[in-house]
């Protein structure tokens, strides 16, 4: 059980595109979803964090407008990284925790995206 | 402010010998501690988890780590490593609230010499 997906698992694209990257809870309803970006050799840092149905809180210095985030139903939260460029480049790993208030705050890690914009 | 730290970088142990990996945590309350293991290129594998009781946790692939309060610590060990061990560890800590992330360390890189 437990189980979260990411997709795709690597992507490449062209700077100034848009790219979208999936985070899906395949057996459990996630109340709340985090995203992740970790540089080589590096630690996670938290981009943002997304409640289903409502707008993410995004941690200071990540720009809103370029990592858009929807997390839609309860099994699904998007990463839109828009216009794309090199520094971009990174690996973005999604969690999802389930449970609502008073639970445990265990979190759920998807296996990571691998985005390289050209 | 809320922080974990791994003071080690870069550690490498010999097959078969023991290891120690340390983490210390800042934390304002009594905090959730976690030890993650990540092979290159992949995602987050839990190795285990604290939240209360026992302060001596057991984990998988033969990890435990032990919870001390008094020293803002939760290292973990392993009595003997083996070469597929070799990976990145991280230390993290999280609240119980709902709907807070957890915050990581920057992670030991753990090398393993035959």
């Amino acid at each position: 059980g437990a189980v979260v997906s990411q997709h795709p698992s690597w992507v490449i694209c062209k700077s100034g595109t848009s790219v979208k990257i999936e985070c899906r809870s395949l057996d459990f309803q996630a109340t709340t979803m985090f995203w992740y970006r970790q540089f080589p050799k590096q630690s996670l840092m938290l981009m943002a964090t997304s409640n289903e149905g409502s707008k993410a809180t995004y941690e200071q210095g990540v720009e809103k407008d370029k990592f858009l985030i929807n997390h839609a139903s309860l099994t699904l939260s998007t990463l839109t990284v828009t216009s794309a460029h090199p520094e971009d480049s990174s690996f973005y790993i999604c969690s999802a925790r389930a449970g609502g208030q008073g639970d445990y705050n265990e979190q759920f890690f998807g296996p990571g995206t691998r985005l390289t914009v050209l | 402010a809320q922080s974990v730290t791994q003071p080690d970088i870069h550690i490498t142990v010999s097959e078969g010998a023991s290891l120690e990996l340390r983490c210390n945590y800042s934390y304002g309350a009594t905090p959730y501690l976690f030890w993650y293991v990540q092979s290159p290129g992949q995602g987050l594998q839990l190795l285990l988890k604290y939240f209360s009781g026992d302060t001596l946790v057991q984990g998988i692939k033969g990890f435990e780590a032990e919870f001390k309060r008094s020293q803002s610590s939760f290292n973990l060990r392993k009595p003997s490593v083996h070469w597929s061990d070799a990976a990145e560890y991280f230390c993290a800590v999280g609240p119980y609230q709902a709907g807070t992330a957890l915050i990581f360390g920057k992670g030991t890189t753990l090398s393993v010499s035959s």
